[in-house]
């Protein structure tokens, strides 16, 4: 079994449509982040987490928001989906003891028309 | 300027040959520096992580740390097609900064 989750795997959605990513990790750990990665542009952090009340926006938060629904479970809203926010979006958790050490889910392929 | 800088590629090499991948980086804070593995349609995974200057080894794989020149730089030694990949640098002055990464092909 995966030890973290990321459900759709594959997304394709209408300019302007509300859309949720979720992510679930069985690994226990505190620390849980997403990221979209675009070609050439690497792997971009958009909001993290490093426990249930804590939340923090990473480099491109614009257009993004989050929820910590419980220690396993971090979901990523996209309000008003635009065509930028095409990307292949990945969800990956840390342990508070080594937080260097991040661990990713398989990514969920989003397309925006 | 971008804060992780890799070239993109590709790079090819023969198989068994020794492949070089190289990362510079703008912060001189950075203390933590990690090169991820990731094949085409799947998610990264870390292989490699150095926190102070020198080389260390793990395996095939050997990483590089220049903190002076804001250098950090992957060996993967004897090159197996196995290892056709994109390579992530990866430096953490805060939070983990990526590189665009490097994509390299091992030809049999």
């Amino acid at each position: 079994d995966a030890d973290v989750t990321q459900t759709p795997r594959n997304r394709i959605t209408k300019t302007g449509k509300r859309i949720m990513l979720e992510c679930s990790q069985t690994k226990g750990h505190d620390r849980m982040y997403w990221y979209r990665q675009d070609p050439g542009l690497g792997l971009r952090l958009i909001y993290y987490s490093f426990d249930v009340k804590d939340i923090n926006k990473g480099e491109i938060s614009d257009g993004y928001s989050v929820s910590r629904q419980a220690q396993a479970k971090f979901s990523l809203s996209l309000e008003s989906a635009i065509p930028n926010q095409t990307a292949l979006y990945f969800c990956a958790t840390s342990p508070t003891g080594n937080a260097d050490t991040q661990y990713f889910g398989p990514g969920t392929r989003l397309t925006v028309l | 300027q971008k804060e992780v800088e890799q070239n993109s590629g590709p790079l090819s090499v023969p198989e068994g040959a020794i492949a070089s991948l190289n990362c510079t980086y703008s912060d001189r804070g950075s203390q933590s520096f990690f090169w991820y593995r990731q094949y085409s349609g799947k998610s990264p995974e870390l292989i490699m992580s150095i926190y102070s200057n020198g080389d260390k080894e793990d395996g095939r794989f050997t990483a590089q740390l220049n903190k002076a020149s804001q250098y950090v730089s992957l060996l993967i030694r004897d090159s197996q097609p196995s290892d056709s990949a994109t390579y992530l640098c990866a430096v953490k002055p805060r939070q983990l900064t990526f590189g665009s990464g490097t994509q390299l092909t091992v030809l049999p």
